[in-house]
């Protein structure tokens, strides 16, 4: 069964700086998707990013990057010049190309430090 | 365009007592799901559809219906509500492509 893991419950990062967010996954498929999805205290869930797992290149959106090594199955988001409304719950995702089925990680707390 | 709306916001129930959560999306969306969210937990899912008369499992479904009569509805019924089904519940849509969920805003329940 794919698995999502989210190593760090918590962060902060002062504002204006870069931080890294990290995901690593488990599959044994080929063909599938990524995704990080931002919580603010709303609840709202919000996507922030996605990658195909048949795309090499990274994907970037705006301030919004990620590392993703698929030998590794690591997907990592880098989140530049941090902004307070930044801040929020951070989840990273997994579904396969075959179903509906997402997979979610357990979430990052990211805190903006002014 | 609303997106994925879904009511109520909030309610309360007695164990035992049985109830409906609506979620609509009108963005003629063919795949639709619904997920939980529990404390320290990221989201589980309950059910899905991904037609029109068409629903499956998903990793928690015990204690919860579904049908999917149209494109737009696919409400969640509570049979008989229990404690550990205290949550907040979001219903998500997507097309065939982009592969990314829409995400309505959430119902917290909890039962008593």
């Amino acid at each position: 069964a794919q698995t999502v893991t989210q190593s760090q419950p918590e962060m902060s990062v002062q504002e204006a700086e870069t931080v890294t967010l990290s995901c690593t996954y488990d599959t044994s498929e080929s063909d599938y998707y990524l995704f990080w999805y931002k919580q603010p205290p709303s609840r709202q869930m919000i996507l922030v990013i996605r990658q195909e797992a048949y795309k090499q290149q990274n994907a970037t959106e705006n301030r919004f990057s990620v590392n993703f090594q698929k030998a590794a199955k690591s997907f990592s988001l880098k989140i530049s010049d941090s902004q307070l409304g930044d801040a929020a719950m951070y989840f990273c995702a997994y579904r396969s190309a075959r179903d509906d089925k997402i997979i979610f990680g357990k979430g990052t707390r990211l805190h903006i430090l002014p | 365009n609303a997106g994925v709306t879904q009511t109520p916001k909030f309610q309360v129930l007695k164990t035992g007592q049985s109830m409906t959560l609506q979620c609509a999306q009108d963005m003629n969306h063919e795949y639709m799901s619904w997920y939980r969210q529990d404390p320290g937990m990221g989201l589980r899912l309950i059910h899905y559809s991904v037609g029109a008369g068409i629903t499956d499992q998903g990793e928690v479904p015990n204690g919860y219906n579904v049908s999917r009569s149209t494109t737009e509805d696919f409400p969640l019924r509570l049979l008989s509500a229990a404690p550990s089904q205290t949550s907040v519940y979001f219903c998500a849509s997507r097309s065939g492509h982009p592969p990314e969920q829409y995400f309505g805003p959430g119902t917290r329940l909890t039962v008593t």
